[in-house]
């Protein structure tokens, strides 16, 4: 079946640190798969998405880039900042258009 | 941008009692809602599909008659966890989905609600 993993979190980083948040997927056929963010105390927001091999989401200077043969989509920030602290989920869209979430990776960023 | 409105955030309740949780949506209008769950360090699962105005599609594996699920106007969704025992402890997440058909990528999310059964 369908299924997103995440690395676990929490993960705590100094500012202006390189963040990278593992996530592979498995899935039939050709998925679409995205990066979403819950700040605290409020719903889940689209931050970038990919909708096939090789394509590279970014947003907010957020990467992510869909690698079909190692079925993954790494999220990627080169310096993060305190206002980032959030926790990550990733997501794909499965053939019968439902969205599949990883168990999302919390984010801590200390000044 | 478009708002939805998770309420309660948090709920305590003794074993045996019901809990309602309510999904809005403030600033459009949604013929379709989600309802998820998520328990700790596990995925976020979807439960159900709520449609306005007819029956809540329900995942494999989830008891429709425990999770009463009424989409009575096009900004209103509730969750009803009926008899909750401590094993419904989780956290509930809904989404909304504006007008009447589009991609499942635009969705608007609550802030979600824990519930904590004694």
């Amino acid at each position: 079946g369908n299924s997103v993993t995440q690395m676990e979190g929490p993960v705590t980083l100094s500012e202006e640190a390189f963040l990278t948040i593992n996530c592979t997927y498995t899935a039939t056929g050709y998925p679409s798969l995205f990066w979403y963010v819950q700040y605290p105390g409020e719903g889940l927001q689209l931050l970038l998405k990919a909708t096939k091999a090789d394509d590279k989401g970014s947003n907010k200077g957020f990467e992510a880039t869909y690698r079909k043969e190692t079925t993954s989509f790494h999220l990627e920030k080169g310096s993060v900042q305190v206002s980032d602290s959030a926790v990550y989920f990733c997501a794909l869209r499965n053939q019968g258009g439902k969205l599949i979430f990883g168990q999302g990776t919390e984010l801590s960023v200390k000044p | 941008g478009a708002v939805v409105s998770q309420h309660p955030s948090w709920v305590i309740c003794k074993s045996g009692t019901s809990v309602k949780i309510e999904c809005r949506s403030l600033d459009f209008q949604a013929t379709t809602m989600f309802w998820y769950r998520q328990f700790p360090k596990q995925s976020l699962m979807l439960m159900a599909t709520s449609n306005e105005g007819s029956k809540a599609t329900y995942e494999q594996g989830v008891e429709k008659d425990k999770f009463l699920i009424n989409h009575a106007s096009l900004t209103l969704s509730t969750l009803t966890v009926t008899s909750a025992h401590p094993e419904d402890s989780s956290f509930y997440i809904c989404s909304a989905r504006p007008g009447t058909g589009g991609s499942n990528e635009k969705l608007f999310f609550g802030s979600g609600t824990q519930l904590s059964v004694l």
